[in-house]
Parts: C-alpha cells; structure tokens; sequence
C-alpha cells in the first residue's frame, strides 16, 4: 500500500530564511507522482508543485523546489526565501502507478509552517 | 481561483439527515474526485468519477454515494448524517484522471452536523 509520512507537525522561521519540510512515502510502483499542496487558513488547497517518478531534474517552481531522492523515498520541500504570506498547512501527496487505475491522492498529515518577521 | 466551484460553501445540519455537496469542474476537465477533511482522518480520498463513471472508491462510507452528470458537474450525497461526518469536503478535477496530472481543488464545502 502507498504511504505518505510528514513527520514535522510545526515549523517555524525566519522572514527571508529558507525552510525544508519533510516528507518520505513508500510505495512498491515504480511509476507515481508526488504534489504538494498549501492550505492557508481559509481552507483551500493550492498546488505548489509537482514531481514524477521519472522525472531526471528536480522539479522547482519559483521559490519552491522538491529535494526528490529517490533510493530514500524523500520529497522534501524547500521554500526559499520565506514570507509571511507562506504561513499555512502544507501537505505532501502521492498519486498512484501503474498497478492502479487511478490516480487519486494520499495525503500526509501535514506541516504546519509558521514565518516571523 | 482553480476554476472548480462547490456549492454551498458552509452547511450546518442535524444527525439524522441527509445533505447534497454539488461540485462543477473545470472547463475540459474529465476526472472529479471528492476528498474529506477532518480533524481525526486528516485528508481522505473518498471517491473518483472519470467521464460519468465511477473509477476509484476510497474509504468512503456506505451512507455516502456520489455521481458524476453527463455535463460532468458532480454530487457527493451524504445521509443518516452523524456527528463525525462534520468535516471539510473538497472537490477536485483533472483533465483526465492520468498520473502526473494536477489536480486542482474547490474551496470545499464545510460541513457541520449538530
């Protein structure tokens, strides 16, 4: 079965630091993808970025990029430059291989990022 | 704005009854899927119509049932609410359901059963 584990509960940082969230998933397919997701505290999920199994390059998105290393099953997600507008919940997601037929995400339980001036 | 809208946006509701969650995608989007937040589950994976059709089932309860309309808008019912079913419900959409594609999500629908 597919698993995603965040085991940073709370983060905290400095303005204009950079922060890495953690995420490691376990899966048994080779072909999957890993997300992650924003929720500010109005609720709705932002994607942030996005990174296949297959991809060569880590993926990057503006100030995000995922620290994706495969032989130890990370996804980290590291945001540079923090701003206060980056307090939120953020989530790391899986989608599922070739051995489903769907593509539905597991999530984790989340990091909940807190930014100071 | 992901472009996928769910009505209504708040529901405050009794235990015992049953409620409708109506989700529309985005333009050209064919995959809709329902997902529940809550407290003690975190983020689940309830249920994914692709085109009309059912093509994944979570760990959605026997009380909920959903459906995916030819104009592909879809409907997550729930029934014989109780207590625990107060949750956040989203809805996402993806062009067509593959790996590696986004998913984008609506702003959901707070559900909260007194």
């Amino acid at each position: 079965a597919q698993k995603i584990t965040q085991t940073q509960p709370g983060m905290f940082v400095q303005e204009k630091e950079a922060v890495t969230l953690d995420c490691t998933y376990d899966t048994s397919d080779p072909s999957y993808g890993l997300f992650w997701y924003k929720q500010p505290s109005s609720g709705e999920m932002i994607f942030l970025i996005y990174q296949g199994s297959y991809d060569q390059q880590n993926a990057t998105e503006g100030r995000y990029s995922l620290n994706f290393q495969k032989a130890r099953k990370s996804a980290n997600l590291v945001i540079s430059a923090s701003q206060l507008g980056d307090s939120a919940m953020y989530f790391c997601a899986m989608s599922g291989g070739l051995s489903y037929n769907t593509d539905k995400l597991i999530f984790g339980t989340g990091t909940r990022l807190q930014v100071f001036p | 704005d992901s472009g996928v809208t769910q009505t209504p946006k708040h529901l405050i509701t009794a235990t015992g009854q049953r409620v409708t969650l109506r989700c529309s995608p985005r333009s050209g989007d064919l995959s809709v899927y329902w997902y529940q937040q809550s407290l003690d589950q975190g983020l689940q994976f309830l249920i994914q119509y692709y085109n009309g059709e059912e093509r994944a089932k979570g760990n959605i309860l026997e009380r909920f049932s959903a459906q995916q309309f030819p104009d592909l808008h879809s409907e997550l019912n729930l029934s014989s609410l109780e207590l625990g079913d107060s949750a956040l419900y989203f809805c996402a959409s993806s062009v067509d359901g593959t790996v590696g594609n986004e998913q984008f999500f609506g702003p959901g629908t707070r559900l909260t059963v007194l």
